[in-house]
């Protein structure tokens, strides 16, 4: 039933490691993003892909790599990481990239690095 | 400069009064969609309302409408007949026709607080 689901829900590890975040969306849409939700709620797009293919690149750090297999999942691998990753990470999906069409979030990943 | 600015980081609403959270806006393309989200403590965010800068009509879904002053830069969300599930986290966001990507740029939102 869920239209955008996010795995984990909770991801507590230490600085260094390498993790991922997997995002699935069964709404047939063709585009998805990733945004990041920091301590003061604010947010901000990391990345966003149309059709597999990267549209925005966010000057987000290399360390940050997202990948999308298919167009239902765009999933987020976030190498060595810091302290300042710590934050709320939100997968959402669109139709496509008209102005009207609606973005739809996952549940999002709450990460914490220790 | 702030794209989206949200005023107010604190309201407070009585049950069952309308209540309206600011949001003004500032871009250079003529062409550009505004959207509010809720966010409620169990985190997740729920799409409300969008407006686009053509709509001759301001945005109505419910008991949430949107008063969009095109000239003032303005797309305020007037929440009527405030319910205690109400109490969340708004946030307004727009996107930009030019910027191909789809990107949401959000405001700082703004916490509703509704009393009994």
């Amino acid at each position: 039933d869920t239209a955008v689901s996010q795995t984990p829900k909770y991801l507590v590890t230490q600085m260094g490691n390498d993790k991922s975040i997997k995002c699935e969306q069964n709404l047939g849409h063709d585009t998805m993003y990733w945004y990041k939700q920091d301590s003061k709620k604010f947010l901000k797009i990391m990345f966003s892909y149309n059709n597999k293919e990267l549209i925005i690149n966010e000057t987000v750090p290399n360390r940050f790599s997202p990948k999308s297999p298919d167009k239902a999942h765009l999933n987020l691998h976030i190498n060595s990481l810091e302290l300042g990753d710590s934050a709320v990470y939100f997968c959402a999906s669109s139709l496509g990239l008209l102005l009207t069409d609606t973005q739809y979030f996952g549940p999002g990943t709450r990460l914490t690095v220790l | 400069a702030q794209k989206i600015t949200q005023t107010q980081p604190g309201m407070f609403v009585q049950e069952k009064e309308a209540v309206t959270l600011d949001c003004t806006y500032d871009t250079s393309d003529p062409s550009y969609g505004l959207f509010w989200y809720k966010q409620p403590s169990s985190g997740e965010m729920i799409f409300l309302i969008y407006q686009g800068s053509y709509d001759q009509q301001n945005a109505t879904e419910g008991r949430y409408s949107l008063n969009f002053q095109k000239a003032r830069k303005s797309a305020n969300l007037v929440i009527s007949a405030s319910q205690l599930g109400d109490s969340a986290m708004y946030f307004c966001a727009m996107r930009e026709a030019y910027n191909q990507g789809g990107k949401l740029i959000f405001g700082q939102g703004t916490e509703l607080s509704v009393k009994p």
